[in-house]
């Protein structure tokens, strides 16, 4: 079936630094990648999504890029801070149109005053 | 975005009891949500479908007689683990889709099950 490959599966940076965190996917009719942010015991809260007619999309500290030709995109978080840490999954549709997602395997991120 | 709560955070259960796990879309009428199942430290396994009046859909190896979902309105799906046996011990999240393009996937905080 379809999948989607995320890495690193651990990352710690310290303070202040930048996190960049990749994933690729195999389905070309994709078109929608959401990330997610999951602390411990939580549900995963939606922090940025890119459609596939954009290459790059910020929202303040974090931004994603696309390369829809090698199928894969990156979540980029800049100035980190502690409140950063926490476990992040990448997504994609499946099917293009449709509105069931495939997840990452999760990249825990720590972040080191 | 939507909000999704879920009901309850968490439940322990006897092996061989049912229980049932609540998931309502607060500001927003859903006519599918989504249950997912997670275990520790792994990523989120798509369970099912939910679709408002008529059957979910269920993932390929997922026991439909044992997870029972019923989606009686555009506000409420209900996830009911029946026979549970400790295997079944996991953190349960359930999704709903949001957005002009109905692609956006808000989440509930999730309800951990612990079967004894």
């Amino acid at each position: 079936g379809e999948n989607v490959e995320q890495h690193p599966s651990t990352l710690s940076v310290q303070e202040g630094d930048s996190a960049v965190i990749k994933c690729t996917y195999s389905d070309s009719a994709s078109n929608y990648f959401p990330w997610y942010k999951q602390e411990l015991g939580k549900g995963p809260q939606l922090i940025i999504d890119i459609r596939s007619n954009v290459g790059e999309k910020k929202d303040q500290r974090i931004a994603v890029t696309l390369n829809k030709t090698a199928k894969h995109f990156s979540l980029h978080i800049t100035e980190t801070q502690p409140e950063d840490s926490a476990v992040y999954f990448c997504a994609a549709n499946i099917g293009g149109g449709g509105n069931k997602l495939t997840f990452g395997t999760g990249t825990q991120l720590k972040v080191e005053l | 975005g939507a909000v999704v709560s879920q009901h309850p955070s968490r439940v322990i259960c006897k092996s061989g009891t049912s229980v049932k796990i609540e998931c309502r879309s607060l500001d927003f009428q859903a006519t599918t949500m989504f249950w997912y199942r997670q275990f520790p430290k792994q990523s989120l396994m798509l369970m099912a479908t939910s679709n408002e009046g008529s059957k979910a859909t269920y993932e390929q190896g997922v026991e439909k007689d044992k997870f029972l979902i019923n989606h009686a309105s555009l506000t409420l799906s209900t996830l009911t683990v029946t026979s549970a046996h400790p295997e079944d011990s996991s953190f349960y999240i359930c999704s709903v889709m949001w957005g002009g393009s109905g692609t956006e996937a808000f989440f509930g905080q999730g309800t951990r099950l612990t079967v004894v």
